[in-house]
């Protein structure tokens, strides 16, 4: 497709468990990003990956958190052992150029803990 | 530390006026200024940037403002129109997209 592909849309699951969020960005952009945006909140970085650099992950709250790219395609976002507060709409973004800030965005997976 | 700030959560504009969404922030560094809209359950789309060096930027029905002294941004759309009933995210750059810093929005209501 033409545009930032995210899976799952929604993802509701238990506290405890691990869960796995996938993005496909735009074929050609180098950099991709992550977001959460909780209820009420502004967006919030998570991590950045460039080409084969490595990756900027001072945005991840916690160990719980890791995230990998393979080349410059999918990425992976896995949230071991979820808690409540981990609910939030995950967002990836693609870029070509990362000084401009012109980020294209997915729709987003909203992810519920219980 | 919130470095981006929209004060205003929520703003409702009679079809065909202007709508004026602001935002102020904090470091002085920040290279360039932008503006995302958001649709229900899709993600931001960039809607109009500005580079600190310069004091405006117009897109057709979109004009961002700068104020650098006064640490204040502003987007200006006009004629309103209800299609552009969407939350607005103010955000900065500092270095390179991956210190992009976000408001936390402002919904605007277009009335028709």
């Amino acid at each position: 497709g033409a545009g930032v592909s995210q899976s799952p849309s929604n993802k509701v699951t238990e506290k405890g468990k691990d869960v796995e969020l996938r993005c496909d960005p735009i074929s050609g952009h180098t950099a991709l990003y992550w977001y959460r945006q909780r209820l009420g909140q502004g967006l919030e970085f998570l991590i950045y990956f460039q080409g084969n650099s490595a990756p900027d992950k001072s945005g991840l709250p916690s160990d719980r958190f890791s995230a990998e790219r393979t080349g410059e395609s999918v990425s992976t976002l896995t949230i071991q052992r979820t808690q409540q507060e981990d609910s939030a709409v995950y967002l990836c973004a693609s870029s070509f150029n990362r000084d401009t800030g012109e980020l294209f965005f997915g729709e987003g997976s909203r992810l519920t803990v219980l | 530390d919130q470095q981006v700030k929209q004060n205003s959560p929520s703003l409702s504009v009679q079809e065909g006026r202007i709508s004026i969404l602001n935002c102020d922030y904090t470091n002085s560094m920040f290279d360039y200024f932008l503006w995302y809209k958001k649709y229900p359950a899709e993600g931001p789309t960039f809607l109009i940037s500005i580079s600190s060096i310069k004091d405006k930027n117009e897109d057709g029905r979109f004009t961002v403002f700068l104020n650098k002294s006064a640490k204040h941004l502003s987007l200006h759309i006009v004629p309103s129109q209800p299609g552009d009933s969407a939350v607005y995210f103010c955000a900065a750059i500092l270095g390179g997209a991956n210190n992009l810093f976000f408001g936390t929005g402002t919904r605007l209501t277009v009335i028709p």
